[in-house]
């Protein structure tokens, strides 16, 4: 079946630090891919996404490239401030059927210093 | 704003007391969903909507149930509360057609059964 995988937390960085959080994902077909954050005490919003092998989703400064090779979706940031404390879960989703409900991974908590 | 707004944030409850937690969504979503997130389980769906009188199970229905009678409203009802079902709650929407697969979160209802 499908599963996601994602690396444990907590992860904790000093500001302008590198981040990867890695995620790799098991799939039938050619699900499409997701990064969502949750910042404390709110729900769940979209960070980016890709639908196809290779697309690179970006936006805020994150970054995330669909390897099928790999069947990974690692999320990346050059330079994290402390705005970006929160919990990241990385999903995919079946395109068939019609729930095509997501199947997440079990979130990572990332801590930024000052 | 375009927004799903949940009822009540926070409920301390005890077992056996019947309630419901609200879901409405003020942007014509076909697609509805709830669910729970605990600690090193992730997120858990609980029941969704394809659109107004069609819901179905997701993957931990039991002690809950759901109704669809307008387009914007979801609640969750859990007839007979235990303390098995203390976790975060959230509320989501999506469009049912034609779409990019994100989804839209309420902001949570924590609660908890004594």
């Amino acid at each position: 079946g499908n599963s996601v995988t994602q690396m444990e937390g907590p992860v904790t960085l000093s500001e302008e630090a590198f981040l990867t959080i890695n995620c790799t994902y098991t799939a039938t077909g050619y699900p499409s891919l997701f990064w969502y954050v949750q910042y404390p005490g709110e729900g769940l919003q979209l960070l980016l996404k890709a639908t196809k092998a290779d697309d690179k989703g970006s936006n805020k400064g994150f970054e995330a490239t669909y390897r099928k090779e790999t069947t990974s979706f690692h999320l990346e940031k050059g330079s994290v401030q402390v705005s970006d404390s929160a919990v990241y879960f990385c999903a995919l989703r079946n395109n068939a059927g019609n729930n095509r409900k997501l199947i997440w991974g079990l979130g990572t908590s990332l801590a930024v210093n000052p | 704003e375009a927004q799903v707004t949940q009822n009540p944030r926070y409920l301390i409850t005890v077992t056996g007391k019947k309630l419901t937690v609200t879901c409405s969504q003020n942007m014509n979503h076909e697609y509805m969903s709830w669910y729970r997130q605990d600690p090193g389980l992730g997120l858990r769906q609980i029941y969704y909507s394809m659109n107004v009188e069609v819901t179905d199970k997701g993957d931990v229905p039991e002690g809950y149930k759901v109704s669809r009678k307008e387009k914007r409203n979801f609640p969750l009802i859990l007839e007979s509360p235990s303390p098995n079902q203390t976790s975060l709650y959230f509320c989501a929407s999506r469009p049912g057609s034609a779409n990019t697969g994100e989804l839209f979160f309420g902001e949570g209802s924590r609660l908890t059964v004594l």
